[in-house]
């Protein structure tokens, strides 16, 4: 499968814990993005990379919140201090001007 | 600010009869719009996308109408399959830096199929 990867799909945690995702993208893009999708909703952004450098960042995104992409190919995204209001699917996009998203990742704090 | 939305939550239709989703968005300056499937479990999927120099743009059993005029997007789904039941969303494109999009999505319509 070639598509954009993430991992893990599902992830309960208690509230207060740290959590770490990855996302693998499809190979040759070089433009990563993360979205938050809470159920019912579209997707919100979150963030953007251009290959290592993180180049956009939403207010969503708040201190407890850090991405990561150290060699242009995969990406992580962890969150500190797990809320309860961090419960949400938590999505990776690669592409050069369609977004190709990956299946996401399930977050559940109890 | 930026707005995207749908006018239905829920769309009902008969196995072999055509859709029609609505979008409505707010920014004016938007010049690039995507239709999105997503699937229970999966991540979005593109379907069809249009410019803002476009009126209409046909794909495999989609079309998506833009009127700038009143700030609305449509997708017609034509001889719906049960395999397109799904949440649909439109997305309007905002430009970053160095080419790239942040994709402000409406909160999507679910259409089932009705055998």
């Amino acid at each position: 499968d070639t598509g954009v990867s993430q991992n893990p799909r599902h992830k309960i945690t208690k509230r207060g814990q740290n959590v770490t995702f990855r996302c693998d993208p499809i190979s040759e893009h070089n433009r990563l993005y993360w979205y938050r999708q809470t159920l019912g909703q579209g997707p919100e952004f979150l963030t953007y990379f251009q290959n290592e450098a993180q180049l956009e960042k939403s207010r969503l995104l708040s201190d407890r919140f850090s991405a990561e992409r150290p060699k242009g190919s995969f990406s992580t995204l962890e969150i500190q201090r797990t809320e309860q209001g961090d419960s949400a699917m938590y999505l990776c996009a690669s592409g050069y001007d369609e977004q190709f998203f990956g299946p996401g990742t399930r977050l559940t704090v109890l | 600010g930026e707005s995207v939305g749908l006018h239905l939550p829920t769309l009902s239709v008969q196995e072999g009869d055509n859709s029609i989703i609505n979008c409505a968005y707010s920014n004016s300056a938007s010049d690039y719009f995507i239709w999105y499937k997503q699937e229970s479990g999966k991540g979005p999927q593109f379907i069809i996308d249009i410019r803002s120099n476009m009126d209409k743009r046909q794909g495999q059993r989609v079309t998506v109408l833009l009127n700038k005029t009143v700030k609305h997007l449509s997708l017609q789904i034509a001889a719906t399959q049960p395999g397109d039941s799904a949440v649909y969303f439109c997305a309007e494109s905002t430009w970053l830096i160095q080419g790239a999009q942040k994709l402000v999505f409406g909160q999507g319509t679910r259409l089932t199929i009705n055998p």
